[in-house]
């Protein structure tokens, strides 16, 4: 069985500081893949980033960079320059890659960003 | 494109009694999901489909059915609606792929049950 785990119920960051999210997850698998989503106050699931487990580099997307630290388990999301439009809840999420069964996503439990102006 | 949408957005319900929330893509993907999300939990899997046709249980799967009957809806029925159930309910779908498997979501739809 797969689990995330997010440690942090909320932040807060100044604007155009950086701030990181924590996740850790638990699988067994050799293969799967990490996402992080944004949830404004809006309701609206946005996906922001994604690691896969084979993937030697970090990932990057603009402001967002993933911290993939394998053997620790962890995933951790790390905004760069924040915005006032970063407030969000953040969800880390996983999907393993083995017996086919890479369409399921488990998800933590979420982290509120909360920026300052 | 209006990517994955669901209707309604909004319902009230009296115990016991039942409904179905319609979820809708034209992206042309094989799997659809459907969440709910309440405070504090992040979202969990109720059930979801790798197909037209199939349907599988998730974590949460009870008091929940689900149809797909065509490739581009999946429909979440609840048959005898419970306080429990009062939650967020959000739909999913992802294009068939080996690895990276990006999750699309709708709106959401905002249930209460009296």
């Amino acid at each position: 069985a797969q689990k995330i785990t997010q440690t942090q119920p909320g932040m807060f960051v100044q604007e155009k500081e950086a701030v990181t999210l924590d996740c850790t997850y638990d699988t067994s698998d050799q293969s799967y893949g990490l996402f992080w989503y944004k949830q404004p106050s809006s309701g609206e699931m946005i996906f922001l980033i994604y690691q896969g487990s084979y993937d030697e580099q970090n990932a990057t997307e603009g402001r967002y960079s993933l911290n993939f630290q394998k053997a620790r388990k962890s995933a951790n999301l790390v905004i760069s320059a924040s915005q006032l439009g970063d407030s969000a809840m953040y969800f880390c999420a996983m999907h393993s890659n083995s017996g086919g069964s890479n369409y399921k996503l488990t998800f933590g439990k979420g982290t509120l960003l909360t920026v300052n102006p | 494109n209006a990517g994955v949408t669901q209707t309604p957005k909004f319902r009230v319900l009296k115990t016991g009694q039942s409904m179905t929330l319609l979820c809708a893509q034209d992206m042309n993907h094989e799997y659809m999901y459907w969440y709910r999300q309440d405070p504090g939990m992040g979202l969990r899997l109720i059930h979801y489909s790798v197909g037209e046709g199939t349907t599988a249980k998730g974590e949460v799967p009870d008091g929940y059915n689900v149809s797909r009957l065509k490739k581009q809806n999946f429909l979440l029925g609840l048959e005898s609606a419970a306080p429990s159930q009062t939650s967020v309910y959000f739909c999913a779908s992802s294009p068939w792929e080996s690895s990276y498997n990006e999750q699309f979501f709708g709106p959401g739809t905002r249930l209460t049950v009296l």
